[in-house]
């Protein structure tokens, strides 16, 4: 069993809708990050979470550490938004990330 | 302030050689991070550093080495190259060892042919 679970693996969405990517960890952590990666690029980090909500522009993240489970959500989805979406999670004792396997977004304008 | 750089960007190797990747953490950030990404799935952590001491290591074989330098920046080595090595190779940097925040280089793609 993986440390990190992401649901869903892809997602398919019409231009403006809103969307909601999922992340299951089972580990203690410090801190919990959702990263995005386009096509062929590295990865940017977007949020960086150990407690409560972040919101930068359109993206909004959640963190619930007891249930550990955290929510990233896109509102007015963008064709430009299309990417792998990817949890991970620092662990407790700190020296390591464990990713979940992404979210592949593709936004049809 | 620059980000964390990678370098090269892309690398085409042949099986059997040997190759350095690089990587130059954020100003200030004494922690080093490399990790695999084969293509289709999630990144795979390799090595942490911190202060130019070994903090971790991930399931890798010993052909997979690292060091890191007075100035922290950090140099990846793979020996004996083989076509599974063919991945995307990330360095993620953080100011301490334990990475509650972690900035991510773009990467090294390294095919090996």
């Amino acid at each position: 069993k993986n440390e990190v679970e992401q649901s869903p693996q892809n997602l398919t969405a019409q231009e403006g809708e809103f969307i909601t990517i999922n992340c299951s960890y089972s580990v203690g952590i410090s801190a919990l990050h959702w990263l995005q990666q386009h096509p062929g690029g590295g990865i940017v980090s977007l949020f960086m979470l150990s407690s409560g909500k972040k919101k930068h522009g359109r993206l909004i993240a959640t963190i619930n550490i007891q249930e550990k489970h955290s929510s990233l959500h896109i509102t007015a989805s963008h064709p430009r938004d299309s990417a792998v979406y990817i949890c991970a999670v620092s662990s407790y004792t700190g020296n390591q990330f464990y990713f979940g396997t992404g979210t592949s977004l593709t936004v049809i304008p | 302030d620059a980000g964390v750089t990678q370098s090269p960007t892309h690398l085409i190797k042949t099986r059997g050689q040997h190759v350095t990747l690089r990587c130059s953490p954020i100003s200030g950030h004494k922690s080093v991070s490399w990790y695999q990404q084969v293509l289709g799935q999630g990144p795979q952590f390799i090595f942490q550093y911190y202060e130019k001491e070994e903090r971790g290591r991930g399931n890798f074989p010993d052909r997979f080495s690292a060091r890191q330098f007075p100035n922290y920046s950090s140099e990846l080595n793979v020996n004996a190259l083989l076509l599974g090595d063919s991945a995307l190779y990330l360095c993620a940097s953080s100011l301490e060892a334990v990475l509650t925040e972690a900035f991510f280089g773009q990467g090294t793609r390294l095919t090996v042919v």
